[in-house]
């Protein structure tokens, strides 16, 4: 299985900062198709996660462009850049490179 | 607006069964992989299950292959999960999710799964 590990695990930015969070694949991500099957996605406190970023650097529709993802192969970063005060929840990375399917742990970022 | 439902959940005793239902709306069915993803109190996420379009493949990781079955249907917008053999390990808020722009680009509001004596 692909493992997906996220750091840090916690984090606390003031408004206004740029954060990066790190997701690091025990397999490189790179499919044969050239795609890189690596997305992020966040979840607030007691609801249901939403969809951030697809294939590395993709936002999905709605969301701000102070979210942008990089990377490539097996090491990718999500910042955020600035933060603001609804940006408090936990991101997670996850691939479908291959199955099954995994998540990384999670980050969860905290506003001062 | 796409708006998908889940329903179904509860308190059962481990061995038990249940089924999940997960009613989509606002966007082609038949035209979408379903997924499922459960997440467990205080924890992450895991992937539970996949299903094709048109309901001819299915896709499962190792916790739950053998015991879990996923299905739709394409004439009911409906998408089921069912879940037997329940362990107390499987209590987790049960989501479903369509793949479209990405793997999960759309989740319902999840519904939660007890397994408990």
């Amino acid at each position: 299985d692909v493992v997906l590990t996220q750091t840090p695990p916690t984090l606390l930015a003031t408004i206004g900062q740029s954060v990066s969070i790190s997701c690091r694949s025990s397999q490189s991500l790179l499919h044969s198709n050239g795609n890189t099957y690596l997305n992020w996605l966040l979840q607030r406190t007691g609801q249901s996660p939403q969809p951030l970023i697809y294939l590395v650097s993709k936002l999905e529709s709605g969301v701000p462009n102070r979210f942008s993802g990089s990377g490539s192969g097996t090491d990718f970063t999500l910042t955020i850049d600035p933060v603001e005060a609804d940006d408090t929840a936990t991101y997670y990375c996850q691939q479908s490179w291959n199955d099954p399917l995994t998540f990384g742990s999670g980050t969860k970022l905290e506003i001062k | 607006e796409v708006q998908l439902v889940e329903s179904g959940g509860g308190l059962v005793q481990p061995g038990s069964p249940l089924k999940l239902s997960c009613a989509a709306s606002g966007f082609t069915f038949s035209s979408n992989w379903l997924n499922w993803i459960r997440q467990a109190p205080g924890k992450g996420l895991e992937w539970v299950a996949s299903i094709n379009p048109d309901g001819s493949s299915t896709y499962y990781p190792d916790t739950v292959k053998g015991r879990f079955v996923v299905s739709k249907d394409n004439a009911k917008n409906t998408g089921y999960l069912q879940m037997n053999n329940l362990r107390s390990e499987d209590t987790a808020m049960y989501y479903c999710a369509r793949t479209g722009s990405s793997d999960f680009d759309y989740w319902g509001q999840g519904v939660m799964v007890t397994v408990s004596s």
